[in-house]
């Protein structure tokens, strides 16, 4: 029953690869978002979604490709992964007032 | 620009006391104020919100919020602190022209110590 849903949890990969991180929502929302967390806990928009249209793109490297199938999905798919995307991302979605967050994907580049 | 600051990085309050997490906004136009609390490894989760009406808002767990249009200021309180309130606590806000983006603080830490 989980409203936003993002998998994987946990991504350890090497530098150079590529890989994507899914997010689902069940809440019917039209809005969705990837926020990145740094190290020092800053929250910051990377991406905005709505009814599947780009709204939002926060200088974010091309390296970063969102991609909305529907409005209930909002993957994000990272090409050619580097040390600094060492991170945590979190997918959330929206409709009037309050965003829902899912519980975030934690990557490490190594 | 839009901006929030939480001028806090860390706030330590004894288990019973009440507590204070400052939050401020500079903003155009009519703002949506948001609490939200990130415990270890968790996701962001909500806490409260003003949109518009009554200045004190209730929320989650006890918390309640303050809207001061004057001082741009929404602060969170919670009259009794418990041990188990010990998280990282963020102010967002919500601009009524640009729906698709929230604007988050820095964040602050809450200890609470028995």
């Amino acid at each position: 029953d989980t409203a936003v849903s993002q998998t994987p949890k946990y991504l350890v990969t090497q530098m150079g690869n590529d890989k994507s991180i899914k997010c689902e929502q069940n809440l019917g929302h039209d809005t969705m978002y990837w926020y990145k967390q740094d190290s020092k806990k800053f929250l910051k928009i990377m991406f905005s979604y709505n009814n599947k249209e780009l709204i939002i793109n926060e200088t974010v490297p091309n390296r970063f490709s969102p991609k909305s199938p529907d409005k209930a999905h909002l993957n994000l798919h990272i090409n050619s992964l580097e040390l600094g995307d060492s991170a945590v991302y979190f997918c959330a979605s929206s409709q009037e007032h309050e965003a829902f967050f899912g519980q975030g994907t934690r990557l490490t580049v190594v | 620009a839009q901006s929030v600051a939480q001028p806090e990085d860390q706030v330590n309050v004894a288990e019973g006391n009440p507590l204070t997490v400052k939050c401020t906004y500079s903003v155009s136009g009519n703002p949506y104020l948001f609490w939200y609390v990130q415990y270890p490894n968790r996701g962001l989760q909500f806490l409260l919100k003003y949109i518009t009406g009554d200045n004190l808002v209730k929320g989650s767990y006890g918390f309640e919020a303050e809207f001061n249009k004057s001082q741009t200021s929404f602060h969170l309180k919670k009259p009794s602190a418990l041990v188990s309130d010990s998280a990282l606590y963020f102010c967002a806000v919500r601009v009524t022209y640009n729906f698709n983006k929230f604007y988050f603080g820095s964040g602050t830490k809450l200890n609470v110590k028995p």
